[in-house]
């Protein structure tokens, strides 16, 4: 059983557009995040939510919209599909904190292509 | 400066040689220590897990954290090609909620 699952795994589109990437985890997870990763590989945050509560939202252009039905699913909504926004989206979740840092289980990654 | 700073690689090494992957940081709140591994179109699964200083070991992996220098390592000992992907290492305040990525060193192990 896949602990955290995105779709799709890859999605190629016109500028212009707008697209949704689904996430869902079954780990029974507090917290589920969205990550952008560029060409370089270089892992940044752009939200983070709480139990369906926005808890982080980083300096993402407010085409990016983040939705939580429910606690086990983190879904991203971006309008009017630029170039730039070509990248891998990962998916991740990780358990509410206790006494302190816990481990992030990541989602296969999105792979979002502009053209 | 950035928060954690890695080299991006790439490295490469002979199977059977000892690699030492290395981040920096600047936020000394930082307490939890983190190294992903990163296979190509994967996405990243947790290595290793230290909380402030010390070392940790676990098989042919040893991550040691010295929080005096903000300098974190990885060791692989006995290097296999099953090895070769991006390494990233990854912090965390107490109760932080966000993970600081390094942007990850590329190591290729060849046999």
């Amino acid at each position: 059983d896949t602990a955290v699952s995105q779709t799709p795994k890859y999605l190629v589109t016109q500028m212009g557009n707008d697209k949704s990437i689904k996430c869902e985890q079954n780990l029974g997870h507090d917290t589920m995040y969205w990550y952008k990763q560029d060409s370089k590989k270089f892992l940044k945050i752009m939200f983070s939510y709480n139990n369906k509560e926005l808890i982080i939202n980083e300096t993402v252009p407010n085409r990016f919209s983040p939705k939580s039905p429910d606690k086990a699913h983190l879904n991203l909504h971006i309008n009017s599909l630029e170039l730039g926004d070509s990248a891998v989206y990962f998916c991740a979740s990780r358990p509410q904190q206790r006494a302190g840092g816990t481990e992030a289980f990541f989602g296969q990654g999105t792979r979002l292509t502009v053209v | 400066q950035k928060e954690v700073e890695q080299d991006p690689g790439p490295l490469s090494v002979p199977e059977g040689a000892i690699v030492s992957l290395n981040c920096t940081y600047s936020n000394s709140a930082f307490q939890y220590f983190m190294w992903y591994r990163q296979y190509s179109r994967k996405g990243p699964e947790l290595l290793m897990y230290t909380y402030s200083s010390g070392n940790k070991e676990d098989g042919r992996f040893t991550a040691q954290v010295d929080k005096s220098s903000k300098y974190i390592s990885l060791f692989i000992r006995d290097s296999q090609p099953s090895d070769s992907a991006t390494y990233l290492c990854a912090m965390s305040v107490p109760a932080g909620q966000n993970f600081v990525f390094g942007p990850g060193t590329r190591l290729s192990v060849l046999p």
